[in-house]
């Protein structure tokens, strides 16, 4: 079956100007996640939606980061007044609620920004 | 805190050989999840292998199996026969099992692992 999807592959996007990111989940999975990798270092946890509800953001680095999430399943990952420090590769994962369920991963987007 | 530490930035193995990665962890939790993830230079994260805290047998999953020492917080990987394929990034995560809760992941900051033919 078709696995997590994300788009943009890659995003280039000037210092102060605003991007969404998008990711599109497995169909039935209730969990959603979003990691930040940046270069030389491992995943951080952004956000976590259970649902169209996120009860966990706390890995928000700063209130220029937002997501939401509709109908249970897209979720749009945006970044405002965008600076080089965000730069790095955004990861959603999907998951079936539960303690211990695999999470499944997207290929990711690429944020340069310049 | 809970943190995950990889104390091996990168790693070199000829193929058929075996080569072992180090994790350890820290937590104060005594139920949890520990996982290996792959991920290649496509970016795709893909689970290798996972263990349950408490079950005391070291997972399996064909040539890779871990070794699991709760006592010292350590979960190393082991790759038996490397293959070309095996190169990539390995990352070791952690969760707690927090049932209806985050379950996310904590992540180390990567083993690098290059498989020379």
């Amino acid at each position: 079956g078709a696995g997590v999807s994300q788009s943009p592959s890659n995003k280039v996007t000037e210092k102060g100007k605003d991007v969404e990111l998008r990711c599109d989940p497995i169909s039935g999975h209730t969990a959603l996640y979003w990691y930040r990798q940046s270069l030389g270092q491992g995943l951080e946890f952004l956000i976590y939606f259970q649902g169209n509800s996120a009860p966990d953001k706390s890995g928000l680095p700063s209130d220029r980061f937002s997501a939401e999430r509709t109908g249970g399943s897209v979720s749009t990952l945006t970044i405002q007044r965008t600076q080089q420090e965000d730069s790095a590769v955004y990861l959603c994962a999907s998951t079936r609620q539960g303690p211990y369920n695999e999470q499944f991963f997207g290929p990711g987007t690429r944020l340069t920004v310049l | 805190a809970q943190t995950v530490t990889q104390s091996q930035p990168e790693m070199s193995v000829q193929e058929a050989e075996t080569v072992t990665l180090s994790c350890t962890y820290d937590t104060s939790e005594s139920n949890y999840y520990l996982f290996w993830y792959k991920q290649p230079p496509s970016r795709q994260m893909i689970l290798v292998i996972r263990q349950e805290a408490y079950k005391q047998q070291n997972a399996t999953e064909n040539r890779f199996s871990v070794n699991f020492q709760k006592a010292a917080k350590s979960f190393s990987l082991k790759i038996s026969d490397s293959q070309l394929g095996d190169t990539a990034m390995y990352f070791c995560a952690f969760t707690p099992p927090y049932g209806g809760a985050t379950n996310k992941l904590i992540f180390g900051t990567g083993t690098l692992l290059a498989v020379q033919p």
